[in-house]
């Protein structure tokens, strides 16, 4: 089994739609986690943490459930310049502090 | 966040030589990060670079194919050395300046022909 399991997708949506994402790890003493963003032919970007509690950053809604080792991320109002990949983050525990990536999820928004 | 300057950003090299890819922080950090993201998939660990000890590599990366330099606290080197089709890759260094999240350079794009 992957640490961090994601659908590959494509995702394809029309403009203005709500799309999720889902994500599942594996090692349950995982310490930190985090969605970033992926352009094509660029280097990953931080697009937000993920909390227990839940955070919202504008159209972006990122949910931690650890009871079951899943993570969410939400987008509202799409829009074409949301589409990218989508790679969900683990950040392991340990001295290291090493990230562990999903293969990622590709979101394709349609005009 | 941290300015993470990469070179090169791309590079054609022919099998059976070495490329040695640098990443200089505008800030000093503990430990720098080595990453690979082969055609089509995720990012993958090769190693964690340490400022005064050696480098401690990913299950399946090896210092003898990857050698890495780390001379002080804004500097690293990977190397990726005697290279295959097989090492066509991107190549991108890392920090984590605050805990909040890492930082990544803007990749070295590595065909070998």
């Amino acid at each position: 089994r992957k640490e961090v399991e994601q659908d590959p997708g494509p995702f394809n949506v029309p403009e203005g739609a709500t799309v999720a994402f889902n994500c599942t790890y594996s090692n349950s003493a995982s310490q930190s986690f985090f969605w970033y963003r992926q352009d094509c032919r660029k280097e990953p970007k931080l697009l937000m943490s993920v909390y227990s509690s839940g955070n919202e950053d504008g159209r972006f809604t990122a949910q931690l459930n650890r009871a079951s080792q899943y993570i969410s991320l939400l987008i509202r109002d799409s829009k074409l310049s949301d589409s990218a990949t989508y790679l969900c983050v683990v950040r392991g525990n340990g001295a290291t502090n090493k990230l562990i990536f999903g293969t990622g999820t590709l979101l394709a928004v349609q005009p | 966040s941290a300015v993470i300057s990469q070179k090169p950003s791309r590079d054609i090299c022919q099998r059976g030589t070495s490329l040695t890819i640098q990443c200089q922080v505008d800030s000093q950090v503990t430990m720098m990060f080595w990453y690979r993201q082969q055609p089509g998939q995720s990012l993958t660990l090769i190693a964690t670079a340490n400022q005064g000890s050696e480098a401690t590599y990913e299950s399946g990366f090896v210092i003898d194919k990857f050698p890495i330099s780390r001379p002080n606290l804004t500097f690293s080197t990977l190397t990726v050395s005697n290279m295959s089709p097989e090492d066509s890759s991107i190549y991108l260094c890392s920090v984590d300046i605050s805990g909040y999240g890492y930082t990544f350079g803007s990749g070295t794009r590595l065909t070998v022909v």
